[in-house]
């Protein structure tokens, strides 16, 4: 099925670190959605954008939906460690509910 | 708010039994819910999206027949894998979509692992 890229895969941080990753795609999406899935657990909401160039914050969390709508961005500001994870961006066309999702990128914060 | 779970969180079963997984919005209606596949370390792929007196849509590659998907009210869409087998070992999750407010925001429910021996 159809993806999202999302980089870096992986990436290992010290405590306290910003972070930053991001998603492209080919295609053009009517929304933007930031995911944290945790092992053994289903995705939990982040963050949603719904219109190009909005940034959006919740907590130490920013992102914000691309201009040209085919690309979004997160950061996530002095790491924690439970901010351990996979952060999986999300896309959705308009006029569906359906969602095509990011790769994953795998953060882990060394205390 | 917007809570959603599933049943069993875990299950496992012999080849060639079936198995029915849950899932329920606790504190909103969904005329519309998801079913995700997701192998280990992989993201989660769509399945098929399940619709409240309708039938259910599947992605391309998915077996209807293999994958049966009721979706008896506006707060439950339940999943079953008809003979089971060991391939069909994974993660499987559901998500909903409130009703209200109109957002096409999914929530996801905690996820079913499912090991077929």
């Amino acid at each position: 099925g159809q993806q999202l890229n999302q980089s870096p895969q992986s990436m290992f941080i010290q405590e306290g670190e910003d972070v930053s990753m991001n998603c492209t795609s080919s295609s053009i999406f009517n929304t933007w959605l930031w995911y944290k899935q945790e092992p053994g657990e289903g995705p939990v909401l982040l963050i949603a954008l719904y219109k190009a160039g909005e940034l959006t914050s919740n907590g130490r969390l920013t992102a914000q939906f691309g201009i040209t709508r085919k690309d979004s961005f997160l950061n996530i500001s002095a790491s924690i460690p439970s901010d351990v994870g996979i952060y999986f961006c999300a896309g959705s066309f308009s006029g569906t509910y359906k969602y095509i999702f990011g790769t994953g990128t795998r953060l882990k914060v060394l205390a | 708010g917007a809570v959603v779970s599933q049943h069993p969180s875990r299950v496992i079963c012999k080849s060639g039994t079936s198995v029915k997984i849950e899932c329920r919005s606790l504190d909103f209606q969904a005329t519309t819910m998801f079913w995700y596949r997701q192998f280990p370390k992989k993201s989660l792929m769509l399945m098929a999206t399940s619709n409240e007196g309708s039938k259910a849509t599947y992605e391309q590659g998915v077996e209807k027949d293999k994958f049966l998907i009721n979706h008896a009210s506006l707060t439950l869409s339940t999943l079953t894998v008809t003979s089971a087998h060991p391939e069909d070992s994974s993660f499987y999750i559901c998500s909903a979509v409130p009703d209200h407010p109109m957002t096409d925001t999914q929530y996801f429910g905690p996820g079913t692992r499912l090991t077929v021996l």
